[in-house]
C-alpha cells in the first residue's frame, strides 16, 4: 500500500520565520517520485519540486529547501523567512516509477502573520 | 489554453440531480487526471485518461461516477443522482506525457460542488 502523511493540519508563524513541513510516506516500490505542490488561496495547484528516489540529495530554490532521507522515509520542506505570500495548503505527494497514480497527502495550511 | 481550465466554477444542485464537470486541458497534454478533494482533506485520485482511454477507473467511489474524454481534449465528470457526500472541490490536472514518467501535473482551479 502507498501512503503520503503530513501530520501537521495547520502550521501559524510569524514573517520572517523559518518553517518545516513534515511529509512521511509508505511505498513498498523501489522506485518512485516524490513531489510537493502548493495550493494558494485561489484554489490552483502549483508544483514546487519532483525528486527520484535515487537521487537524496538535498535541494535549495531560493528560500525553499527539500530534506529527502529515505531511511526515514521522510521528504521535509523548509521555508526560509517566510512571507505573508507563502500562506497556502502545501501538499506532498508519492508517485511510483512508470505509474500513474500520484497519491496526495492531506496537507498542511500554512498561515504566514505580518 | 493557457492553463488548464474546469467549468463552471461554482455548481449548487439539489439532491438526486444529475450534474456534468467540464475540464479543458492544456492543448498537447495527452494524460488527464480528475481529483476529488473533500473540505480541510487531501486529494483523492478519481480516474485517469491516457489519450481518450482510462486505464485505470478503479478511484471512482460508485457507479454513480463516469467521465469520458474525446478527441484527446476535453474531459466530462458526470455524477448522477448526486448526495450530500459528493459536495468537494473536484480538481482537474493534465500532464504533456504518458504519466509513466512521472512527469508533473497542472492543476485547474477546480469545480466547488454543493449538493443540498
Amino acid at each position: 500500500a502507498q501512503k503520503v502523511t503530513q501530520a501537521q493540519t495547520e502550521i501559524s508563524v510569524v514573517e520572517k520565520e523559518d518553517v518545516t513541513l513534515d511529509c512521511v510516506y509508505e511505498t513498498r516500490d523501489t522506485t518512485y517520485y516524490l513531489f510537493w505542490y502548493k495550493q494558494p488561496p485561489s484554489g490552483e495547484l502549483v508544483f514546487l519540486i519532483r525528486r527520484n528516489s535515487f537521487d537524496e540529495q538535498n535541494e535549495i530554490s531560493g528560500r525553499y529547501s527539500w530534506n529527502f532521507q529515505k531511511s526515514t522515509s521522510s521528504f521535509n520542506f523548509t521555508i526560509t523567512a517566510s512571507q505573508v505570500v507563502d500562506s497556502a495548503v502545501y501538499f506532498c505527494a508519492l508517485s511510483p516509477t512508470g505509474g500513474f497514480k500520484t497519491i496526495f497527502g492531506a496537507g498542511t495550511r500554512l498561515f504566514v502573520k505580518a | 489554453g493557457a492553463g488548464v481550465s474546469q467549468s463552471p466554477s461554482n455548481k449548487v444542485t439539489e439532491k438526486g440531480k444529475d450534474v456534468e464537470l467540464r475540464c479543458d486541458p492544456i492543448s498537447g497534454h495527452t494524460a488527464l487526471y480528475w481529483y476529488r478533494q473533500r473540505l480541510g482533506q487531501g486529494l483523492e485520485f478519481l480516474i485517469y485518461f491516457q489519450g481518450n482511454s482510462a486505464p485505470d477507473k478503479s478511484g471512482l467511489p460508485s457507479d454513480r461516477f463516469s467521465a469520458e474524454r474525446t478527441g484527446e481534449s476535453v474531459s466530462t465528470l458526470t455524477i448522477q443522482r448526486t448526495q450530500q457526500e459528493d459536495s468537494a472541490v473536484y480538481l482537474c490536472a493534465s500532464s504533456l506525457v504518458p504519466a509513466a514518467t512521472n512527469e508533473k501535473l497542472f492543476f485547474g482551479s477546480g469545480t466547488q460542488l454543493s449538493v443540498l
